[in-house]
């Protein structure tokens, strides 16, 4: 089982260069969230969706876009990237949030802005 | 809104002893109660959770947490630790029936094990 895969786990961008990073669960889960671990800041939510078709902002979200055309999919794109998003992105999906069900992480993505 | 206080960024123990991280939250509602646990370059894992009943969450690896409600805590135990558990913990609170379902987390504690 793979659980929460997140594509790339490496990039380095130059300023004003776009990407998308993607992120597939394969548990069928209906909550599907973005956050960002910046050093001695925790973790930030950036976008979540709580169903296909689906998003929101989250705490931090300028910046940044998201889409979620198909249930199993997040993606998290970055139109113009600036020196402050460098930080390590974490998908996860959670099943849902009435039953306290615990959210699964993807391996993170380390993006560096130059 | 909910927030997460983690008391300690760092907490370094020898080998074997035991170890506490401090955890309090705020809320105005009912929530849940998680402890998750993430070693080096690599994403979080869940260590346990509280949804209701019994104070006492066991979880993975050795670890317990008890919930106290009059004091908004959620505190993190181990009676005798191994170098193995070297690594940042995270306390997050999730609004009980929430539509959103996000986890709030906290700022971290990184535990330091040594020999």
């Amino acid at each position: 089982n793979a659980g929460v895969t997140q594509t790339p786990k490496f990039r380095v961008l130059k300023t004003g260069q776009s990407m998308t990073l993607l992120c597939a669960q394969d548990m069928n889960h209906e909550y599907m969230y973005w956050y960002r671990q910046d050093p001695g800041m925790g973790l930030r939510l950036i976008h979540y969706s709580v169903g296909e078709g689906t998003t929101a902002k989250g705490e931090v979200p300028d910046g940044y876009n998201v889409s979620r055309l198909k249930k199993q999919n997040f993606l998290l794109g970055l139109e113009s990237a600036a020196p402050s998003q460098t930080s390590v992105y974490f998908c996860a999906s959670r099943r849902d949030s009435g039953t306290g069900s615990g959210a699964f992480f993807g391996q993170g993505t380390r993006l560096t802005v130059v | 809104a909910q927030s997460v206080t983690q008391l300690d960024s760092q907490v370094p123990v020898f080998e074997e002893a035991p170890v506490e991280l401090r955890c309090n939250y705020s809320s105005s509602v009912s929530v849940y109660l998680f402890w998750y646990v993430q070693y080096p370059n690599q994403g979080l894992q869940l260590l346990l959770k509280y949804l209701s009943g019994s104070t006492l969450v066991k979880g993975i690896n050795g670890f317990e947490a008890e919930f106290n409600k009059s004091q908004t805590s959620f505190h993190l135990r181990k009676p005798s630790v191994h170098i193995s558990d070297t690594a940042e913990y995270f306390c997050a609170v999730s609004r009980y029936g929430g539509s959103q379902g996000n986890l709030i987390f906290g700022k971290g504690t990184k535990l330091s094990v040594k020999p």
